[in-house]
């Protein structure tokens, strides 16, 4: 059974600060994986998807890369800001669903 | 932007009543998905949908839940009798294509979620 971790489960940085969010999975037969951030009450916005042939995906201050043979994928934030404060969560591709971690709450301070 | 969008926001129901929850997802996907968050745990998958029938359902997703396609742009969740245990946010999902098989991969969008509380 699929199971993803995600260390750590909180963090608090100074603004302007990079910083890393990793997540970690059981099983290395997936078809790809994504990077949400979650607002409180909120939806699931995607942020990057790395397919399980890729090694990175980029987008603005995000970077997201994949050892799918290790079970592993770190989320960097460049330059964090305030505004990027929210959960985090990673997510792998099985068949038909996605298998969630718990998450990572990140708290940018100004 | 196109973006998947569910009513109501929030529903307060009672114990062994049947709650309906409704997704419109983006009108050129033909993939289909339930999830539930009960508060403080993962996001977790129910069932996955395309071609107006079940592709792959959980374990959580007992003979008292259904979902439907009523006509071209909703896609409905129905709980038959609510518990307690139910109270969650659902969160509807929807994506071009499937995701898988060796093929082709592709993101789900979610919804903003309906928060149900069974009393």
């Amino acid at each position: 059974k699929q199971e993803v971790t995600q260390i750590p489960a909180a963090l608090s940085v100074p603004e302007g600060e990079n910083l890393v969010l990793n997540c970690s999975f059981t099983d290395s037969a997936i078809y790809n994986l994504q990077w949400f951030r979650q607002d409180p009450g909120k939806g699931l916005t995607s942020l990057l998807l790395i397919q399980s042939s890729q090694r990175e995906q980029t987008s603005g201050r995000l970077n997201a890369s994949l050892d799918k043979s290790s079970g592993r994928s770190t989320l960097y934030i460049a330059a964090s800001q305030p505004g990027d404060s929210a959960t985090y969560l990673c997510a792998v591709m099985k068949a038909e669903k996605l298998v969630f971690g718990k998450g990572t709450k990140l708290t940018v301070n100004p | 932007e196109p973006e998947v969008t569910q009513t109501p926001s929030h529903q307060v129901t009672q114990m062994g009543q049947e709650v309906i929850l409704r997704c419109v997802p983006i009108s050129n996907h033909l993939y289909f998905y339930w999830y539930r968050q009960i508060l403080g745990q993962k996001v977790e998958f129910l069932v996955s949908f395309y071609n107006n029938e079940i592709s792959e359902k959980s374990e959580i997703f007992d003979d008292q839940f259904s979902v439907e396609r009523p006509d071209g742009s909703n896609f409905t969740l129905k709980i038959r009798s609510t518990k307690l245990e139910d109270s969650a946010m659902y969160f509807c999902a929807s994506s071009v294509r499937r995701s898988g098989g060796g093929t082709s991969t592709d993101t789900q969008y979610f919804g903003p979620g309906t928060r149900l509380t069974v009393l």
